[in-house]
């Protein structure tokens, strides 16, 4: 069974700093992982994924993810945070030999950026 | 390309009510999804098509019927609506291919009193 675990909730950081939004996952075989945004009252957003090849994957607004395939962890980066990137983050993961299922999301890490 | 368009974006209905969310993407995309959000729950599944005539049970379906007689429309019908119903509900579609992203529609806000 395919899983993905964002351990916070609630990520705060100020204008400027880094930031980081986790996750990780569990599948049998090999992932392919997305991060979508939702900004509010609007649908999500894809913002970049992970097939193969390098493991730091860039993706819309200045965001990039690393795979770390030892630790099982796709986090969400961005060197210098905006107030515009506040929202909710939902990582994602299909399974590479499952075909087009649907992908299993997590439950979404809000993001709040402080001016 | 439009995308994917949800309607209506709102909607409240009482107890037992039933209604219908439309569903339509224009980018040809065989595979089509429906999901619910609930506050700090993430999102989760009700139903899934992989092609028109062809539609398989998500996570969460009881309450729940979804058609699939063309490959644009995705509808999803509530026959007797209860409070535990109320929700933000997504539609997805995507192409043939393991490694590609989802498409979201906007949503439909759905309360049910």
């Amino acid at each position: 069974a395919q899983s993905v675990a964002q351990p916070e909730d609630q990520v705060n950081v100020a204008e400027g700093n880094p930031l980081t939004v986790k996750c990780t996952y569990s599948v049998s075989g090999n992932p392919y992982l997305f991060w979508y945004v939702q900004y509010p009252n609007r649908g999500l957003q894809f913002l970049l994924k992970y097939i193969t090849g390098d493991n730091l994957v860039k993706g819309s607004y200045g965001f990039e993810a690393e795979f770390n395939k030892s630790q099982t962890s796709f986090h969400l980066k961005k060197p210098s945070a905006l107030v515009s990137d506040s929202a909710l983050y939902f990582c994602a993961v299909r399974d590479m030999i499952s075909g087009n299922t649907p992908l299993v999301f997590g439950k979404g890490t809000r993001l709040s950026v402080i001016a | 390309n439009a995308g994917v368009t949800q309607t209506p974006k709102f909607r409240i209905l009482k107890i037992g009510q039933s209604m219908t969310l439309q569903c339509t993407q224009d980018m040809n995309h065989n595979y089509m999804y429906w999901y619910r959000q609930d506050p700090g729950m993430g999102l989760k599944l009700i139903y899934y098509s992989v092609g028109a005539g062809i539609t398989d049970k998500g996570e969460v379906p009881n309450g729940y019927n979804v058609s699939r007689s063309t490959t644009e429309d995705f509808p999803l019908r509530l026959e007797l609506a209860a409070p535990s119903q109320t929700s933000v509900y997504f539609c997805a579609s995507t192409r043939v291919g393991s490694y590609n992203e989802q498409f979201f529609g906007p949503g439909t806000r759905l309360t049910v009193l």
